[in-house]
C-alpha cells in the first residue's frame, strides 16, 4: 500500500498473555520508529531501526518489550506478559533516510487493551 | 534530555477567530521542529516542518515559528474553522543518538460553530 500499515488495529487481551504488533512500512524505506501513545500524552519513543539492526532501543520500557525486523521491512513489536499498564496506541512510523530529514510517516496506529 | 511542552493542554474557540499555540523545548540541539494533526482515533499527519536553520514555515491557514535560542516555537492558525478540531503536537528531531522525534503532550483543539 502507499502508506504505513498497522495490525490489528485494536487488540484486547488478558493480563499475562503475550501480543504481537506489526508494521508494514512504506516500500523503500529503511528507517522505521515505534512508539507508544498513552490516553492524553504525546507519542513516546520506543526503539528506531535503520535497515534490519535496533540503532536504538533505549525508550523499550523493560526487557518484556522486544522488536524485530528481521528482512529489513516489516516490523513487529513483541510484549510478553502483558501487564494493564501496557494499555496504550502502539504508533509505527517510517522513513526514508530517518527523522532528521523531517519526512517521518505515521501509522493509524495499532490499541492495545490489557484487562 | 529533551523534554518538550506545549501549553495549553486544551483550547476551545469560536469559529473565525485567529489562535496560537505554543511549544516550548528545553535542548537547542535540534535537526528541526515539526507540527503535528492527530484526528480522533487516527495516526498523525505532519503539517509543518522547520528546520534548525529556518524561523517559519507557512502553509495556507498555518503558520509556525521557531526561535531555537529561547527554545520555543508557535503554531499560528488564521480564521479557524470546525474542521480544525484535533490535537496538534509540537515534535523536536535531537540530534543525539538516532536522531528520534521529542514530542510534546499535545494540545486538544476545539473551534465551535
Amino acid at each position: 500500500g502507499a502508506g504505513v500499515s498497522q495490525t490489528p488495529s485494536n487488540k484486547v487481551t488478558e493480563k499475562g498473555k503475550y501480543v504481537e504488533l506489526r508494521c508494514d512500512p512504506i516500500s523503500g524505506h529503511t528507517a522505521l520508529y515505534w512508539y507508544r501513545q498513552s490516553l492524553g500524552q504525546g507519542p513516546e519513543f520506543l526503539i528506531y531501526f535503520q535497515g534490519t539492526g535496533a540503532a536504538d532501543d533505549s525508550g523499550l520500557p523493560n526487557d518484556r518489550f522486544f522488536a524485530v525486523r528481521p528482512e529489513g521491512s516489516v516490523s513487529t513489536l513483541k510484549i510478553q506478559r502483558t501487564e494493564r499498564g501496557d494499555s496504550a496506541v502502539y504508533l509505527c512510523a517510517s522513513s526514508l533516510r530517518g527523522a532528521w530529514t523531517g519526512e517521518l510517516f505515521f501509522g493509524e496506529g495499532s490499541r492495545l487493551t490489557v484487562l | 534530555k529533551q523534554e518538550v511542552t506545549q501549553i495549553p493542554a486544551a483550547l476551545s474557540v469560536p469559529e473565525g477567530e485567529n489562535l496560537v499555540l505554543n511549544c516550548s523545548f528545553t535542548d537547542s540541539a535540534i535537526y528541526n521542529l515539526q507540527w503535528f494533526r492527530q484526528d480522533p482515533g487516527k495516526g498523525l499527519t505532519s503539517l509543518l516542518l522547520i528546520q534548525s536553520s529556518q524561523r517559519e514555515q507557512t502553509s495556507g491557514r498555518l503558520n509556525a515559528s521557531l526561535d531555537k535560542s529561547s527554545g520555543r516555537s508557535t503554531l499560528y492558525i488564521a480564521a479557524s474553522q470546525p474542521g480544525d478540531s484535533a490535537t496538534y503536537l509540537c515534535a523536536v528531531t535531537i540530534i543525539q543518538g538516532a536522531q528520534k522525534l521529542v514530542f510534546g503532550q499535545g494540545t486538544r483543539l476545539t473551534i465551535n460553530p
